[in-house]
This record gives structure tokens, C-alpha cells and sequence, in this order.
């Protein structure tokens, strides 16, 4: 198993300003992923972050929109930058375990006003 | 392209009572199915994982089948308690290097 942390838990934002989102593991992991879930709404996957290479965006999400960062492997970053209000969610980080499971992290509620 | 859907999407049921919840999806070309919990506002607990080669696993009041050739999934809870209550989330995973792809949920009230 992983143990996940993340920084902040929440944060009220104003439009067009940016937000920085970190996630901690407590061992090395190859994979992390960031996560969105907006309000009542299932989880959909940003983006895919292995260390030492660019994320990997899924379709509808832009690295200028959501840059993300990978320094090490128990470490990244997500930032939402420009926010407007429709960014209001919880982002997620998670782990892979060896190809096998994922593990998530408490999340970060972001409203923007 | 790989959809997860849930049924009920919400459910209340006094302390007591066994339940299920159900997940179906349609590739059934997967690797595993993992099942999760969320309270509210709060990130995701993992509670079970059943790789595409298992039938069924089982962890307390907790047991999870998994019928591949037909795209479904159950989460049986026994007994269910008050602090069951929270919303439940299965997502299937194609392969080692894959995504996952979430169910819509199923949030669970269990009252007293």
C-alpha cells in the first residue's frame, strides 16, 4: 500500500489566479496520477505523470491549463492556473502500485470565486 | 471506449440490512476492477480489488464478484452499519499501464 498526502486540503480562490496542488507519497512510485471530480460528478483523469518525462494529458485537459510537475519519485505538482469557477472540484492525486492498484490521496477542494 | 455504469445511484436502507450494489461495464477486455468508498468531500478509500482471473473477493462484511464475460460486478455488504454510509465507486482498469475508468457511484444511506 501507499500512503498519500496533499497540500492544501482546501482553498478559495479568486477567478484568474493560480493554484498549486502537492502530492507526497511514502515510497517511490513510477506512476501518479491527478484526478478531477466536480461537484456530484465521478471521478475524470487529468493527466498521467511519470518522473523524468512529460505528463501525459488526457483528452479535453492542456499542460497550459493544468502544468504538472514530476521531480522525483515520491513527489508532484498540479497547478490550476486562470481559474474561473467552472475549476471548483476536488483534485486528486493517486499512485500505482506495481501495474496492479491504485491508491488516492485525502484530495484538494478548490472553490474559485 | 470503456463506460462504467452503477446501479442505484443512491440507496437507503436501515442498519441491518444486507445490500448490494452493482457496476457494469462494456469492454469486457479488462485487467482488474477495484472498489472504492468516499465520504463526503474526502479523497478515496480502496476496498477491494479483484483481478480479471478472480471470481470474487472478500474482506469483512465486504465481498465483490466479478462476472468478466458479462460486464458486471457486485459489492455485497453484510449487516450494514450506520457508518457505512458514504458513496461507492467501482472503476476497471484495461491493462498493467492503464488508467482507471469510474463508475457513476453509488451513494449509500444507512439509517438507524
Amino acid at each position: 500500500s501507499a500512503v498519500i498526502s496533499q497540500k492544501p486540503s482546501r482553498d478559495i480562490c479568486q477567478r484568474g489566479t493560480s493554484l498549486t496542488i502537492q502530492c507526497q507519497v511514502d515510497s517511490q512510485v513510477t506512476m501518479m496520477f491527478w484526478y478531477r471530480q466536480q461537484p456530484g460528478q465521478s471521478l475524470t483523469l487529468i493527466a498521467t505523470a511519470n518522473q523524468g518525462s512529460e505528463a501525459t494529458y488526457e483528452s479535453g485537459f492542456v499542460i497550459d491549463k493544468f502544468p504538472i510537475s514530476r521531480p522525483n519519485l515520491t513527489f508532484s505538482t498540479l497547478t490550476v492556473s486562470n481559474m474561473s469557477p467552472e475549476d471548483s472540484s476536488i483534485y486528486l492525486c493517486s499512485v500505482d502500485i506495481g501495474g496492479y492498484e491504485q491508491y488516492f490521496g485525502p484530495g484538494t477542494r478548490l472553490t474559485v470565486t | 471506449k470503456q463506460e462504467v455504469t452503477q446501479i442505484p445511484a443512491a440507496l437507503s436502507v436501515p442498519e441491518g440490512e444486507n445490500l448490494v450494489l452493482n457496476c457494469s461495464f462494456t469492454d469486457s477486455a479488462i485487467y482488474n476492477l477495484q472498489w472504492f468508498r468516499q465520504d463526503p468531500g474526502k479523497g478515496l478509500t480502496s476496498l477491494l480489488l479483484i483481478q480479471s482471473s478472480q471470481r470474487e473477493q472478500t474482506s469483512g462484511r465486504l465481498n465483490a464478484s466479478l462476472d468478466k464475460s458479462s460486464g458486471r460486478s457486485t459489492l455485497y455488504i453484510a449487516a450494514s452499519q450506520p457508518g457505512d454510509s458514504a458513496t461507492y465507486l467501482c472503476a476497471v482498469r484495461a491493462g498493467t499501464a492503464s488508467k482507471l475508468t469510474f463508475g457513476t457511484g453509488t451513494r449509500l444511506q444507512v439509517t438507524l
